[in-house]
């Protein structure tokens, strides 16, 4: 079974600054999908950046981009000039083999950013 | 303006009651998920529709129900035999099959037990 690992419980970034969230995941398939989502104190799942596994091109999403070692089985999150906007839990998630498991999304325990003025 | 809507946004159940919770969208996604969110942690799959009167357990089904009887409607029933259902619980839908399908999800409702 696929696992998602997020390592760091907490982080903490001055705004304007450049923070980096790391994600681990363990598979033995070859094509798959990565995704961060983001939830602020609403609770509302917000998708941030998505990456396919085929493509050896990482994912921007404006002051968003990914950092994806495939063989390192590795997808960390960069977010640049950090703003108090991006305080919030980020989710690493994982989606494989669609025929064996639907659409189904594998979550890590999440990472909560706080961003200080 | 397109969307998914849960309701209500609390929910009280009391012990031994069972209680559903409403998911509706106007996305003309084909595929429809329920996720649980305990404290700390991440989100774990109750149930998910590809199609309409079609569904499949996830990690964690049991306790819960589901029904899609209509492309716009995934409601969830939380039965008397979920023990500990006090979570957060949101759903979620994509345009259905294929790697590239994101998933986009509702606001949430927080459940708690009496």
């Amino acid at each position: 079974a696929q696992t998602v690992t997020q390592s760091q419980p907490e982080m903490s970034v001055q705004e304007a600054e450049t923070v980096t969230l790391s994600c681990t995941y363990d598979t033995s398939e070859s094509d798959y999908y990565l995704f961060w989502y983001k939830q602020p104190p609403s609770r509302q799942m917000i998708l941030v950046i998505r990456q396919e596994a085929y493509k050896q091109q990482n994912a921007t999403e404006n002051r968003f981009s990914v950092n994806f070692q495939k063989a390192a089985k590795s997808f960390s999150l960069k977010i640049s000039d950090s703003q108090l906007g991006d305080a919030a839990m980020y989710f690493c998630a994982y989606r494989g083999d669609f025929a064996e498991y639907g659409n189904k999304l594998v979550f890590g325990a999440g990472t909560i950013l706080r961003v200080k003025s | 303006d397109g969307g998914i809507t849960q309701s209500p946004k609390y929910l009280f159940r009391k012990e031994g009651q069972n209680v559903t919770l409403s998911c509706e969208q106007n996305l003309n996604h084909d595929a429809m998920y329920w996720y649980r969110q305990d404290p700390g942690q991440g989100l774990r799959l109750i149930y998910y529709s590809q199609i309409v009167n079609d569904f499949q357990k996830g990690d964690i089904a049991e306790g819960y129900s589901v029904s899609r009887e209509k492309k716009e409607s995934f409601p969830l029933t939380v039965t008397s035999a979920q023990k500990n259902p006090t979570a957060f619980y949101l759903c979620a839908s994509s345009w259905g099959s294929g790697y590239q399908e994101t998933q986009y999800f509702g606001p949430g409702t927080r459940l708690l037990v009496l």
